[in-house]
């Protein structure tokens, strides 16, 4: 495997179910992200990680759990969520190191339908 | 703070004509610049990037773009559209900071092509 990526990338679940998605990176970056994607909205940072500690939470619902084991490997769990949830969510990931300019590297999603 | 702007949410052009999208940007800081380009079904795939120097940048696939201080502007060209060009295409801006680099996506921009 290279690059980022993702499982599942399709999920649906019930308002009641507990799942998780999980992200796995391969380029040895140190910096991990997840996004959300709704239709017609940009997209939406929600947690950002730095050398597997939390640095950002924008302001995201409780209903969203993040988990981020190592550098490599970053998880969303899910519980009890609402249909207007239903988005794709991307995971990204980037060296994060002193003055030079690394970018994000995009996984292609995990397409989530609430119902 | 920063933000993105990007005019048109779907652009057509013909195959073979001039591509032109359009983003503007707010930020209180230097800012770094990024195109990225969506497939159907896929994650984000970065086009090119600003960060200092050259104020004309060249990305893959024969794209350019042009950041212009005095307009606040960093609008995405290529000379001639070919049709695997369809795609949604995202204008982003980050804060010239390191480490903790967060960026900010406009609501993108439906490129279609036409035979």
């Amino acid at each position: 495997e290279t690059g980022v990526t993702q499982t599942p990338r399709h999920l649906v679940m019930g308002m009641t179910n507990k799942k998780s998605l999980k992200c796995e990176q391969h380029l040895g970056h140190n910096a991990m992200y997840w996004y959300k994607q709704s239709a017609k909205k940009p997209l939406e940072l929600m947690f950002v990680y730095n050398f597997k500690e939390q640095t950002e939470n924008n302001s995201v619902p409780s209903r969203f759990s993040p988990e981020c084991p190592n550098s490599s490997h970053l998880f969303l769990h899910l519980h009890t969520l609402q249909p207007e949830d239903s988005a794709l969510y991307l995971c990204a990931s980037r060296l994060a190191r002193g003055s030079s300019y690394n970018e994000q590297f995009f996984g292609p999603g995990t397409r989530l339908t609430v119902l | 703070a920063q933000s993105v702007t990007q005019l048109g949410s779907h652009v057509s052009v013909s195959e073979g004509a001039l591509v032109l999208l359009r983003c503007n940007y707010s930020s209180s800081v230097p800012p770094y610049l990024f195109w990225y380009v969506q497939y159907p079904n896929q994650g984000l795939q970065l086009l090119l990037k600003y960060t200092t120097g050259a104020t004309l940048v060249k990305g893959i696939n024969g794209f350019e773009a042009e950041f212009k201080k005095s307009e606040t502007s960093f609008h995405l060209t290529k000379p001639s559209a070919h049709m695997s060009d369809a795609a949604e295409y995202f204008c982003a801006v980050s804060a010239a900071l390191f480490g903790n680099e967060k960026l900010t996506f406009g609501t993108g921009t439906r490129l279609t092509i036409i035979p």
